[in-house]
């Protein structure tokens, strides 16, 4: 079968790091994706990982272990902006995204 | 317009009653697809569309209709309302279906049913 989980919640400091994991398991794969999305507001894009490794945009990062089934996201020099949902998604063998529920990221000053 | 629209932006209906989400894109992407959102759960799959004139049923169709007469509008017709489909719909396109190509997401309709 196919699942993907990621915490329900996670507190961070202004300032700090933060690193959300995404655990998935599936037979087909092509892909992880991770969105952003602030309360009452549609997902938007933040990376996308094929390969094994580590994606640095900016202040977000991503990483992929396909033998391990796992992803995570690092945030460094949080913001206040930065409070929201994060989503990951895998991309299974038909093309279509399976979603994890989705971690909300509360930044306190 | 630049991007997805989707109307209404929310909605309070009567169980029983017929409604359609509208969805238009103007990116000219083949792929379109609409999910819905509850709280605690992922982003479900409803129906999607690879490009104008085929339809295809995600993981949650049922009680749900598509239709897709040409690239850029996908509407979302629920036949006959009941309270279980209280839920945010987004409408998301892709420039292609079967590629790992982005999903751009909608601004999501918020649907009360009563």
């Amino acid at each position: 079968g196919q699942n993907i989980d990621q915490p329900t919640e996670m507190t961070a400091t202004e300032g700090a790091i933060v690193q959300i994991n995404c655990t998935y398991q599936t037979s087909g794969f092509n892909g992880l994706f991770w969105y952003q999305q602030h309360a009452g507001e549609a997902p938007t894009f933040l990376s996308y990982n094929v390969l094994d490794g580590l994606e640095e945009k900016g202040r977000f990062s991503s990483f992929l272990s396909r033998s391990k089934g796992y992803s995570y996201l690092l945030l460094k020099e949080l913001q206040m902006k930065d409070s929201a949902s994060y989503l990951c998604a895998f991309m299974d063998s038909n093309y279509q995204l399976i979603w994890g529920a989705g971690t909300k990221l509360i930044i306190k000053p | 317009i630049a991007g997805i629209t989707q109307a209404p932006t929310s909605q309070i209906l009567a169980a029983g009653r017929r409604m359609t989400l509208r969805c238009t894109q103007d990116m000219r992407h083949n792929a379109m697809y609409w999910y819905r959102q509850d709280l605690g759960l992922g982003l479900r799959l409803i129906h999607y569309s690879n490009t104008a004139g085929t339809t295809g049923k995600g993981e949650v169709p049922d009680g749900y209709s598509v239709s897709r007469a040409n690239t850029d509008d996908f509407p979302l017709t629920l036949a006959s309302a009941v309270p279980s489909q209280t839920s945010v719909y987004f409408c998301a396109s892709s420039s292609g279906a079967t590629s790992t190509d982005t999903q751009y997401f909608g601004p999501g309709t918020r649907l009360t049913v009563l």
